[in-house]
């Protein structure tokens, strides 16, 4: 069975710090896919990125970096110089590509405060 | 562009009481599912459907039915309220049935079952 595990339950930076989210995933499948969500205050769920398991290069958008490590089975998230706009619970999720239908796992989420 | 709506936003149920979450998309996207999200324990699939007729349990799916008679909606319904269902309930769709799909998510339904 696929597992995604948020250790971090709650983290609290001053803005303009930088923060990573970690989140460490198993599965079986030698496919998969893993995105990042984000649920801020207002409580919809945002997508935010999608990486497959035969791609581990590093991407950057904008503020929002992620690290992808086949080796760990990790896929951690940092934000760049946080603002208090960040603040929000991040969703790590996993994708397996067995079977015809998309099943996200979610990990618990990280809830990410933000203070000036 | 609507994307997935849910109705209601809010509801509060008496325990045995019956009822429907609504579901609908706009996108023409293939798979819909309904998840649950409850405190430390994050989003868990309830049901899915990969088309018009055809849906699926998943992870916590005791206490709910689906059907999924038009590509548009998919609706959930709670067959006898009990107050382990109080949550906040997402719908979620994505094109085509292939997991590498990102899922849109609906603003969700918060349940209060007493």
């Amino acid at each position: 069975a696929q597992k995604v595990t948020q250790a971090q339950t709650e983290i609290s930076v001053v803005e303009k710090e930088d923060v990573t989210l970690d989140c460490v995933y198993e599965t079986r499948d030698t496919t998969y896919y893993l995105f990042w969500y984000k649920q801020p205050p207002s409580g919809e769920l945002v997508f935010l990125i999608r990486r497959n398991s035969f791609d581990e290069q590093n991407e950057i958008s904008g503020r929002y970096s992620w690290n992808f490590q086949k080796s760990t089975s990790s896929f951690n998230f940092t934000i760049t110089a946080s603002q208090v706009v960040d603040s929000a619970v991040y969703f790590c999720a996993l994708s397996e590509a067995t079977g015809t239908a998309s099943k996200l796992t979610f990990g618990t989420g990280t809830r990410l405060q933000v203070t000036l | 562009n609507a994307g997935v709506t849910q109705t209601p936003k809010f509801q509060v149920l008496k325990t045995g009481q019956s009822m429907t979450l609504q579901c609908a998309q706009d996108m023409n996207h293939e798979y819909m599912s309904w998840y649950r999200q409850d405190p430390g324990m994050g989003l868990r699939l309830i049901h899915y459907s990969v088309g018009a007729g055809i849906t699926d349990q998943g992870e916590v799916p005791n206490g709910y039915n689906v059907s999924r008679s038009t590509t548009e909606d998919f609706p959930l319904r709670l067959l006898s309220a009990a107050p382990s269902q109080t949550s906040v309930y997402f719908c979620a769709s994505s094109y085509g049935r292939h997991s590498n799909q990102p899922q849109h998510f609906g603003d969700g339904t918060r349940l209060s079952i007493l």
